[in-house]
């Protein structure tokens, strides 16, 4: 069975362009999860998708992060304008069915890591 | 105070040491436990997750405290191949499931 993917794996963008992160859960999972890694840092919660509708997206650091997953299979992230403190490394997580409660397994994607200059 | 603390690390031990990672949490409404581990520039993976109870894992025993708001997680026998950094992650379920990483421990296991 295939894995988390995430596209894509590095982005160098300038200061003030737009870069969209993609990634595709396992085949199934209802549940799909955003985090940040900046440098230094602990991995920080951005949302949480539960098939197409946000769950939670209070960790998202401000309206420059737009998170959409249409039809409730991949999902994007589109940093718009992208700012210098954006840099980091993006990881996606999927789970299974929502209303399995005691499965919350996470299983992550490798990551996006992104430079802003 | 940090939701998940943890040591802070760096850990260097030799091969066949036992070494054993400590994590708190502060909120009480955290119901799921696990410990990752993260390999440099990888994603994280789960290594296990912990119940009430205690549960091992081949070399891996990881323990969880209600009560003091405590986990561990024990290595026996360690190998070179268990370098990497241990994330301690707390699931708090109230009217979302929230995950909270512990910023995590770094393990160097030297010949």
């Amino acid at each position: 069975e295939a894995g988390v993917t995430q596209f894509p794996s590095h982005s160098v963008i300038e200061k003030g362009q737009t870069v969209t992160l993609r990634c595709d859960p396992i085949s199934g999972h209802d549940n799909l999860y955003w985090y940040r890694r900046v440098m230094g840092k602990e991995i920080k919660f951005l949302l949480h998708f539960v098939k197409e509708s946000k769950q939670d997206e209070s960790g998202m650091p401000n309206n420059r992060f737009l998170a959409e997953r249409t039809g409730g299979t991949y999902s994007t992230l589109k940093v718009q304008p992208a700012e210098l403190e954006d840099s980091g490394v993006y990881f996606c997580a999927s789970s299974q069915a929502y209303e399995r409660r005691n499965t919350d397994t996470q299983y992550f994607g490798p990551g996006t890591r992104l430079t802003v200059l | 105070r940090k939701e998940v603390e943890q040591d802070p690390g760096p850990f260097n031990v030799p091969e066949g040491a036992t070494v054993a990672f400590n994590c708190t949490y502060s909120n009480s409404a955290s119901q799921s436990f696990f410990w990752y581990r993260q390999d440099c520039r990888k994603e994280p993976k789960l290594l296990m997750s912990v119940y009430s109870s205690g549960n091992e894992d081949g070399r891996f025993t990881a323990q969880l405290n209600r009560a003091s708001q405590y986990i561990s997680l024990l290595i026996r026998d360690s190998k070179l191949s268990d370098s990497a950094t241990y994330l301690c992650v707390v699931n708090i379920k109230t009217s979302y499931d929230k995950v909270i990483f512990g910023p995590g421990t770094s393990l160097s296991v030297i010949p």
